[in-house]
């Protein structure tokens, strides 16, 4: 079985600079989606970014990137020129690509991350 | 377009009843997928429907089901309720079953169980 482990319960960055949340998973699959969420005091869960696991190159969207490390099953997110609203519980997620698993996300436990003015 | 909505965003309960929460996909997804969010469990995948059909089950007792309307809205039901199903239960959408696109949750519907 999967699974997802967020080792940083909480991180804190001071607005304008940039913080890395890690992540690491395990698996035996080849093939397969890591993403990230964000989930601020409102519950609704975001898409910040997604990376395929047979891509080499890591997805960037706009002041987030990821460092996709496939042998090491690490998967890190780095937000940069941090903003107060980036402050929110962030998740990391684990999708296998076999069709018997469908839609299936696997949920690390969570990184708090809070902004300082 | 209209977003994942979820009825009722919030529900107290009494121990024992027994509750009903819906999910409205957004329009042309055809597949909902239930998560259970709690502190000390985390987010934790209930089960997914495609085409009326459940394609994907987690680890929970039967008490927890659901079913999915020719519309595509979903309903999951949670029987005999105990204090741990106290949670934020989710849903998410997609257009498809095991594509690339990701899912777009819904906000949520708060049960509390007393």
């Amino acid at each position: 079985a999967q699974t997802v482990t967020q080792s940083q319960p909480e991180m804190s960055v001071q607005e304008a600079e940039t913080v890395t949340l890690s992540c690491t998973y395990d698996t035996s699959e080849s093939d397969y989606y890591l993403f990230w969420y964000k989930q601020p005091p409102s519950r609704q869960m975001i898409l910040v970014i997604r990376q395929e696991a047979y891509k080499q190159q890591n997805a960037t969207e706009n002041r987030f990137s990821v460092n996709f490390q496939k042998a090491a099953k690490s998967f890190s997110l780095k937000i940069s020129d941090s903003q107060l609203g980036d402050a929110a519980m962030y998740f990391c997620a684990y999708r296998s690509r076999a069709r018997n698993q469908g839609g299936k996300l696997i949920f690390g436990q969570g990184t708090e991350l809070s902004v300082k003015p | 377009k209209a977003g994942v909505t979820q009825t009722p965003r919030y529900l107290i309960k009494t121990r024992g009843q027994q509750v009903t929460l819906s999910c409205s996909p957004i329009s042309g997804h055809r597949s909902v997928s239930w998560y259970q969010q709690t502190p000390g469990q985390g987010l934790q995948f209930l089960f997914e429907y495609f085409s009326e059909t459940q394609r994907n089950k987690g680890n929970f007792p039967g008490r927890f089901s659901g079913r999915q309307f020719s519309n595509s809205r979903s309903e999951m039901n949670v029987s005999t309720l105990e204090l741990g199903d106290s949670a934020l239960y989710l849903c998410a959408s997609s257009p498809r079953l095991a594509t690339p696109y990701e899912q777009y949750f819904g906000p949520g519907t708060r049960l509390t169980v007393t």
